[in-house]
Order: structure tokens, then C-alpha cells, then sequence
């Protein structure tokens, strides 16, 4: 049973392009949390999503960012037009259910985004 | 914002008990504290958690207060691959509310 898969693991980009970040949780899982961690930083909460809608996007970037989470594949973290500041890692998590309470998050081994 | 406060950096020898603390004055009664840990270069995992008693699973033990206003996590023999940053992390029960991660502590284990 593999866990979270993310891919790619490392991604460079130069200013201006796109970066697609690809998310499958893990088997069974119908919810998907984005996660960005800046360097030296802790993990800041990007957005919540369920099988084809967006739950909560209170910690996406207003501008440039947008994700989504198909009925069929992964769950994609899109970001147009990338800049030096959106160098960080991008965790995606998954939980079978909504997290809360006693509810654990699973969280993939990352997506390393470097922009020159 | 994180609700809990914890050091932002710890030291331990190995082999030796470890003990973390975490400081959440304003817990409510109903929010799970649950502790994860992130390890050099990788995502984060899930460690343990609790309501009111103290837990203990194969990772980890978990004290928490009576006025559950503070908690400890207790790695019984550091090894240096638990050289890692731990966050202590409020659940509210409503459902619906993503984790919010701190700072947390990093751990360094030294042979």
C-alpha cells in the first residue's frame, strides 16, 4: 500500500514559467491538504481539498496559485508565472476522512521548487 | 497562528530519555493534541496523540496534564534517527480545520 506519492521530487523553473505539482494520496483517501514550507521556515497551510471542490483555500497566495483534485488522477498545485519567492518544498497530505480531532494526516515526502 | 508553544531547540545524548514540552493554555475541550516530526529533507509524520489520558504507542509516549493546559512527549531511548523537529499541534474536533503547524522543537541527538 503506498503512502502519499508526490511527484516530481525537485523541479527547477526559471521566472515566469508554470510548475505543476502532482499529488496521489493514499489509497482510499478522498481528502488532500497542500502544505508550502519556505527555508528554515515551518509548514504554512495552503489548501483543503475533497474529490472535485475546493473545501478551504484560506492560505493560497490570491494571485498565481490554484489547485485541484479531479474525480479520476492526482491532485495538482498549479503555480503560473513562478518567482524566486515561491522557491520552497510543497508537502500534499492526505486523511480518509476530514481531519479533526483524532483524525491523522499522511503526508508525502515533498515537492522541492527551486526558481532561478 | 499555531495555539501551542514549544522550545525551539533541544539537545539529548543517546540512548537517554527524551522529554519535549508543549505549552497550549488555551486548549479547548474538545481539541486531540497530537505531536508530529519532521526528519531532514522529508515530510511530516504522524507520531501520536491524545485527548486526556496519557498514551503510549510504539514510537512515542504522550503525557498530558491534568489541566491538559501543557503535554510532554516522551521518546523513551533517543537514537540519532530521531534527530527531528517535533511540532505539537491542537485538533479541534469540528472538523474541517487544517493543522496548524509552529515552529516546533528541533531535536539534536548527540552520540
Amino acid at each position: 500500500n503506498a503512502g502519499v506519492m508526490q511527484n516530481p521530487r525537485h523541479l527547477v523553473r526559471r521566472r515566469g514559467q508554470e510548475a505543476r505539482l502532482r499529488c496521489s494520496p493514499m489509497k482510499g483517501h478522498s481528502h488532500v491538504y497542500w502544505y508550502r514550507q519556505l527555508p528554515e521556515e515551518g509548514l504554512k497551510f495552503m489548501v483543503y481539498l475533497q474529490k472535485e471542490n475546493i473545501i478551504d483555500e484560506s492560505g493560497m497566495p490570491k494571485e498565481r496559485f490554484s489547485a485541484e483534485f479531479p474525480k479520476e488522477g492526482p491532485s495538482i498545485l498549479r503555480i503560473q508565472q513562478v518567482v524566486r519567492g515561491d522557491s520552497a518544498a510543497y508537502f500534499c497530505a492526505s486523511s480518509i476522512i476530514p481531519i479533526s480531532g483524532a483524525n491523522v494526516l499522511t503526508f508525502g515526502a515533498g515537492s522541492r521548487l527551486t526558481v532561478l | 497562528d499555531a495555539k501551542t508553544t514549544q522550545p525551539n531547540s533541544m539537545e539529548s545524548n543517546e540512548e537517554e530519555p527524551v522529554h519535549l514540552p508543549c505549552n497550549h493554555s488555551t486548549i479547548s475541550g474538545t481539541d486531540y493534541i497530537h505531536w508530529y516530526r519532521q526528519l531532514p529533507s522529508q515530510g511530516p509524520e504522524y507520531v501520536i496523540h491524545g485527548l486526556t489520558s496519557n498514551v503510549n504507542n510504539r514510537m512515542a509516549s504522550l503525557a498530558i496534564a491534568e489541566d491538559r493546559k501543557s503535554s510532554t512527549l516522551i521518546l523513551h531511548r533517543a537514537t540519532l534517527r530521531d534527530a527531528a523537529v517535533y511540532y505539537c499541534i491542537l485538533s479541534t474536533a469540528s472538523g474541517n480545520t487544517p493543522l496548524v503547524f509552529g515552529k516546533g522543537t528541533r531535536l539534536s541527538v548527540i552520540a
